[in-house]
């Protein structure tokens, strides 16, 4: 069973730019959420879909945004680039399963902002 | 979902059992007990759950203790490779939504 991709592994943009950065979840999974790590620091919810809607988003400013796809792939937008935005993406799918969630996360996508 | 408190930082001798003790004194009889480890740079891998009986699969075995307030999660045969954060996370069944990733311990497995 293929894991949770995710495209680019690396982007590099300037400030002010827009990125755009994508997530192909695990077949059958129907959630997505989106985390930011920044260096050194812990991972920070960003936004969360399920069956095409958003469901959560975390405290972050409204130039990050998303969306997901029919086929539940899903797209994190991030507008007008700051230099703090640097950090790994990550995108983590997962399907309820008695009950129980369990998160699967993909490898990331290091953006950096220059 | 009930907080969880590790230690910052522990060693393991490569091919010995890692131990990675895990306190959630204030769990709830309804929430599992996740881990998972994000070896650097990487992004984290799912390792094991639990409820209450101990659990094992092929990447590691989860203790949990009789009153649920504890667990430990053992790695039987460290390598290097194992070296990474390992988070303990307490999660509602029926719970979704966002992980909360703590600082997590960060195990060192030395040759």
């Amino acid at each position: 069973e293929a894991g949770v991709t995710q495209s680019p592994t690396h982007l590099i943009k300037t400030r002010g730019q827009q990125a755009t950065l994508r997530c192909s979840p695990i077949s059958g999974h129907t959630s997505v959420y989106w985390y930011q790590q920044a260096l050194g620091l812990g991972l920070q919810f960003l936004l969360w879909y399920d069956e095409g809607e958003e469901r959560n988003r975390g405290n972050f400013p409204p130039r990050f945004s998303g969306r997901q796809f029919p086929n539940y792939s899903s797209e994190l937008n991030v507008n007008a680039l700051e230099l703090e935005d640097s950090a790994l993406y990550l995108c983590a799918s997962s399907r309820r399963t008695g009950g129980v969630e369990t998160q699967y996360f993909g490898p990331g996508t290091r953006l950096l902002v220059l | 979902d009930a907080k969880t408190t590790q230690p910052t930082s522990m060693d393991c001798a490569e091919g010995r059992a890692a131990n990675l003790p895990c306190n959630h004194s204030t769990i709830s009889g309804n929430e599992y007990v996740y881990w998972y480890r994000q070896i650097h740079s990487q992004g984290p891998q799912y390792i094991i759950h639990g409820l209450k009986n101990n659990e094992t699969n092929e990447m590691a075995s989860l203790i949990i203790t009789e009153d649920r307030k504890s667990s430990t999660l053992i790695l039987p045969h460290a390598t290097l490779r194992d070296t990474a954060v390992y988070y303990c996370i307490v999660r509602a069944q029926g719970s979704q939504g966002n992980l909360i990733f703590g600082k997590g311990t960060k195990l060192s497995v030395k040759p």
